[in-house]
């Protein structure tokens, strides 16, 4: 079915330990998003990408980093997790204006 | 740059009760605007858009929500809720002329049977 697929759905880690969270969509849309969730602070965005090889930083970014060499990818790779990184993450993707969302990585880290 | 305010942060209200979630923004230009959804342990879902013409907006299971242009508001509503309305609703806006969302930070609504 076509939509917007994330794994793994749940994560525990350990501190200084590298993560990667995928995200996949199969509707070619070009731009993807990726938000962390926490209490109080709503929807924070940490990057997003325009298409392939195209990625931005959004309002979060620090101790994140993305790649997207293809359009239907786009993983958030968590390089050295911190406990401040623990929350829920969502990867978004839209053709314009409305964006539609994954199913959430909720990632503890330990 | 724009903001989104959403002035409740916890509702609790008793079924058939009526619903009314504040959503105000701050751009000066065109936006487009929506409201989201989120159930527990769920995605966010869109629950209704505004992006031009008749400013009540219609959206699924009896949402509607007015966007009055000279309040920059987008409040939700509804009749009379359920329980299954239990849920964080967000209300977001894009400047019509890209593809980034700026969310608010949520409301979180709990109906009582």
């Amino acid at each position: 079915d076509a939509g917007i697929t994330q794994s793994p759905r749940y994560k525990i880690t350990e501190t200084g330990r590298q993560v990667t969270l995928m995200c996949h969509q199969t509707w070619s849309h070009s731009y993807m998003f990726w938000y962390r969730q926490d209490l109080g602070h709503g929807l924070r965005l940490i990057y997003y990408s325009a298409a392939a090889d195209i990625t931005d930083k959004g309002e979060v970014p620090d101790g994140y980093v993305v790649s997207r060499s293809k359009t239907e990818n786009f993983p958030l790779t968590l390089e050295s997790a911190t406990r401040s990184q623990t929350s829920v993450y969502f990867c978004a993707s839209t053709p314009g204006n409305e964006q539609y969302f994954g199913p959430g990585t909720r990632l503890t880290v330990t | 740059a724009q903001s989104v305010s959403q002035h409740n942060h916890h509702v609790i209200l008793s079924e058939a009760a009526s619903l009314e979630l504040g959503c105000n923004y701050s751009y000066g230009g065109t936006v487009n605007l929506f409201w989201y959804v989120q159930y527990p342990g769920q995605h966010l879902q869109l629950l209704l858009k505004y992006f031009s013409g008749d400013p009540l907006v219609k959206g699924i299971k009896g949402f509607e929500a007015e966007f009055i242009k000279s309040k920059f508001s987008f409040n939700l509503r509804k009749p009379s809720v359920q329980w299954s309305d239990t849920a964080e609703y967000f209300c977001a806006v894009n400047n019509n002329a890209g593809n980034m969302l700026t969310f608010g930070g949520g409301t979180r609504l709990m109906v009582k049977p």
